[in-house]
């Protein structure tokens, strides 16, 4: 089945604690992107990868890091996490960034106390 | 300015009804446009992708895209309560996403 997955869904953590929120896709996708969405906000794009070895910032990417090592994965990580980080977290995947269609993960719920 | 912007809603219709959602957005040079639906709790799914003036129409959706006024609409005929979500509207200037807040709709039986 093609899908994007994540992990953890749900993460309640404390401030400054190093962690990191898997994501992988079994499309060959090459395009990747995460989102925070927050009440009011909407969906922001933190960073996004065009595909392996090459990502860049999207338009909230302070306090987050990524990487793109291989093709299907495509992990978050927050260094040190503050209590404005509390969102719900999305990473999707397309073939490219033109690509109609982009396929979401089911969402990592994070709460930093 | 934001990018894109919709209203909030909450935005009511009756069963059978059309619903229409507006979104604008402010960046001339985004080509492509999307409409997700969201339901409470899970993730977005597309619904329809727009890229040229006019009116593109799928079932009973319907999305109307009007570049020189900068906005994109999406129309819902025969609503029906399944039809109870969020929507999304985005733009793709380039290698980037951008969403609106999204539009909460309720289709009342």
């Amino acid at each position: 089945e093609a899908q994007v997955t994540q992990n953890p869904r749900y993460l309640i953590t404390v401030t400054g604690k190093k962690l990191t929120v898997t994501c992988s896709q079994n499309m060959n996708h090459e395009y990747m992107s995460w989102y925070r969405q927050d009440p009011g906000l909407g969906l922001r794009q933190i960073y996004y990868s065009m595909n392996v070895e090459v990502t860049d910032k999207g338009d909230v990417p302070e306090g987050y890091k990524v990487s793109r090592k291989e093709k299907r994965n495509f992990p978050l990580i927050l260094e040190s996490p503050s209590p404005n980080q509390t969102s719900l977290y999305f990473c999707a995947s397309s073939l490219s960034s033109g690509s109609i269609r982009q396929f979401f993960g089911p969402g990592t719920r994070l709460t930093v106390l | 300015q934001k990018e894109v912007e919709q209203n909030s809603g909450p935005l009511s219709v009756p069963e059978g009804a059309i619903a229409s959602l507006n979104c604008t957005y402010s960046d001339r040079v985004s080509q492509s446009f999307f409409w997700y639906r969201q339901y409470s709790g899970k993730s977005p799914e597309l619904i329809m992708s727009i890229y040229s003036n006019g009116d593109k129409e799928d079932g009973r959706f319907t999305a109307q895209l009007n570049k020189a006024s900068q906005y994109v609409s999406l129309l819902i005929r025969d609503s029906q309560p399944s039809d109870s979500a969020t929507y999304l509207c985005a733009v793709n200037p380039g290698n980037q996403f951008y969403f609106g807040t999204g539009t909460s709709l309720t289709v009342i039986p």
